[in-house]
């Protein structure tokens, strides 16, 4: 049973650009949390969506950030017209319905 | 409301023992634990969940004290492989979103 994945590993983006950040889940899971992280800190809740559905999106900036968990294919992370300030990683996380698995992370970094 | 860790760093001799505790404001209806290496993501060590038992297995365990509010994680006999920055996290409700502490950061010396 593969674990989540996530892809790009690492994603370079230049101000004004936009960022996608991709989420596969456990198989079996249909929770997924998306966090970000910055050096030296703790995780911030982002969005916690289920298929089809967004659950919770308290931790979301108001603009520019979106997210989705289509019927079919990975949950998406999108970042429009980045900023030097979005540079961080993001991990998501999926739940079976409890405990939370995290991928390995995307690191973006804006230029 | 986020958790409170503490202490926020921690080192330690190969062998020691260490406590690491998690408080909340708010009732809780569970805790989970979580170790992150440098660079890696967050690997899930156990959760407890309100009305539960103490969990932990060997050398790492945690207990819940739910009228306090409080977590802590204990290392027994601390490996070098035990270094990393803990976080715990709660929920609130069961479904609901986790909400992490800032960590709690474990160097061990051989």
């Amino acid at each position: 049973n593969a674990g989540v994945m996530q892809n790009p590993r690492h994603l370079v983006r230049r101000r004004g650009q936009e960022a996608r950040l991709r989420c596969s889940p456990m198989k079996g899971h249909s929770h997924v949390y998306w966090y970000r992280q910055l050096p030296e800190e703790g995780l911030k809740f982002m969005v916690y969506l289920q298929k089809e559905n967004i659950i919770d999106e308290s931790g979301m900036p108001k603009e520019r950030f979106s997210a989705e968990f289509p019927k079919e294919g990975p949950s998406i992370l999108r970042i429009q017209q980045v900023v030097r300030g979005d540079s961080a990683a993001y991990f998501c996380a999926s739940s079976p319905f409890d405990t939370q698995y995290f991928g390995p992370g995307t690191r973006l970094t804006v230029l | 409301q986020q958790p409170v860790q503490s202490p926020q760093a921690v080192i330690l001799r190969e062998g020691e023992d260490a406590v690491i505790n998690c408080s909340s404001s708010k009732a809780l209806y569970s805790v989970h634990w979580y170790r992150q290496k440098h660079g890696e993501a967050p690997v899930f060590l156990m959760i407890l969940l309100k009305g539960g038992e103490q969990k932990g297995h060997e050398k790492i365990s945690a207990s819940f004290n739910e009228k306090k509010q409080q977590s802590s994680l204990y290392l027994t006999a601390s490996q070098l492989s035990y270094s990393g920055t803990y976080f715990c996290g709660t929920e609130r409700n069961r479904d609901d979103k986790i909400i992490f502490g800032k960590g709690t950061r474990l160097h061990i010396l051989p």
